[in-house]
């Protein structure tokens, strides 16, 4: 099992970022990707999920600024974060999320929002 | 949301010792549905045990999980090299999921 994500970004304030995630080596549409990330020298934080029938769960701090979306054609999935502020500033994770539990994680993107 | 308590924050052992690392959830995870991951700097987290007590694939039996309810603990029973890292637990019974703060096990 594999989840290579995109590369490192850098954002000023108010922009959107676009992170993916592809998956290789298991059956994509049979689990889901939750997505976690992480501030420089601080904890995770789960920052929402999207189901292998497509729902979608955000934690309600990201509501409205966040969309998680999968391409079924490419095993990729995508995570949108908009209206992007300095606190915005961390590693972005992905992970294979198989009912709650995230047995298979990308290599993280970072993601550094900054005038 | 069920909010996780990790402690303590940092524990310092010596390689040979044993690790005893708690998470307390603010009310009872549904079917134990709690997880246990290990990080090291610069890299993704590890799944290390799910369902409270079930070791992941590929994991050492040095690491043990128990606990029901609200309270858990991640028990690393003769550390090596290796195991000094972040501990980081995970509740999936509730959504939003959780995670608690982490527990650095550093060498003394």
């Amino acid at each position: 099992v594999q989840l290579v994500q995109s590369g490192p970004e850098v954002k000023i304030p108010g922009a959107s970022v676009k992170v993916s995630c592809k998956a290789s080596g298991y059956i994509f549409s049979s689990d889901g990707i939750s997505w976690v990330r992480q501030a420089p020298g601080e904890g995770l934080e789960w920052m929402g999920r999207i189901t292998s029938k497509g729902d979608t769960n955000y934690v309600q701090k990201l509501q409205g600024r966040v969309t998680m979306t999968t391409d079924t054609s490419t095993n990729t999935a995508y995570m949108e974060l908009r209206a992007l502020r300095s606190d915005d500033t961390a590693t972005y994770f992905c992970a294979r999320d198989r009912h709650g539990r995230l047995t298979d994680w990308g290599q993280g993107t970072h993601v550094i929002v900054s005038s | 949301e069920i909010v996780l308590t990790q402690s303590p924050g940092t524990l310092s052992l010596s390689p040979g010792e044993r690790a005893t690392l708690s998470c307390r959830a603010s009310q009872t995870i549904i079917s134990n549905y709690l997880v246990w991951y290990q990080q090291k700097p610069g890299q993704a987290p590890r799944l290390l045990i799910y369902g409270a007590s079930i070791r992941a694939t590929g994991i050492p039996d040095r690491f043990s999980g128990s606990g029901s309810g609200a309270d858990f603990t991640l028990t690393i029973s003769t550390l090596e090299p290796a195991d000094f890292a972040v501990y980081y637990c995970q509740q999936y019974g509730t959504s939003p999921w959780t995670f608690g703060q982490g527990t650095k096990v550093e060498l003394k």
